[in-house]
């Protein structure tokens, strides 16, 4: 099984910062099967990045993925108060298709 | 509007069983792979399964392998989740959710959640 860290596990910014939050797999991850997701309290999960790099439709180009291998990071390059969430990354390269634990990006 | 929403949760004792259904409308249901994620109350998300579109193709956590079974009803454009012998630790919000592609995958629709509680 790929096991996905974040890091960190809590991030305190405030809005207009740069945020950068990092996911590392213990076994290598095609690109093409790396997701990115933000969660918002009481909400499902809306996905925002896929393939590593890829914005999903309607979100913002604020949100930027890359990475390749086992490091993968998310950056956020200016935070709006809607950033404000959990951020979680995902593999598809191999069963199961495990999560990270979640990065929560508060202010 | 594409949609996915998801019923059959509900309160179930240890060793009991429910059939969780995830009506989808607003695209073609039949050219999708389609997942279950859950997350239990204040964790983080968990993948459960994933079925591909003509159901022939299954894949599970090892937590639910054997007790889990996830299917689907092209012609009813629904999801189902059958799960058996369940446990306390399978408490959850229980999602289902697309697959945009086989190439670059992605869940980019989710349901609404719906909660299972396994308690005595």
């Amino acid at each position: 099984e790929i096991v996905l860290t974040q890091s960190p596990g809590t991030l305190s910014l405030s809005p207009g910062e740069r945020a950068t939050l990092s996911c590392r797999a213990s076994q290598s991850v095609s690109s093409s099967y790396l997701a990115w997701y933000q969660q918002k309290p009481g909400q499902a999960p809306r996905l925002l990045i896929y393939g590593a790099y890829r914005r999903a439709t309607d979100i913002p180009d604020r949100f930027s993925g890359s990475g390749s291998g086992t490091d993968f990071t998310l950056t956020i390059s200016r935070l709006e108060p809607e950033d404000f969430a959990v951020y979680y990354c995902q593999q598809y390269g191999s069963s199961p298709h495990t999560f990270g634990q979640g990065t929560k990006l508060e202010i | 509007e594409v949609q996915l929403v998801e019923s059959g949760g509900g309160l179930v004792q240890p060793g009991g069983s429910l059939r969780l259904s995830c009506a989808v409308s607003g695209f073609t249901f039949s050219s999708y792979w389609m997942h279950w994620v859950r997350q239990a109350p204040g964790k983080g998300l968990v993948w459960v399964s994933r079925i591909n579109s003509d159901g022939s193709s299954t894949i599970y956590a090892d937590s639910v392998k054997g007790r889990f079974t996830i299917s689907r009803d092209n012609a009813k454009n629904t999801l189902y989740l059958q799960m058996n012998s369940l446990r306390a630790e399978d408490t959850a919000v229980y999602y289902c959710a697309r697959d945009r592609s086989i190439s670059w995958p992605g869940m980019d629709v989710w349901g609404q959640g719906t909660t299972v509680t396994v308690s005595s």
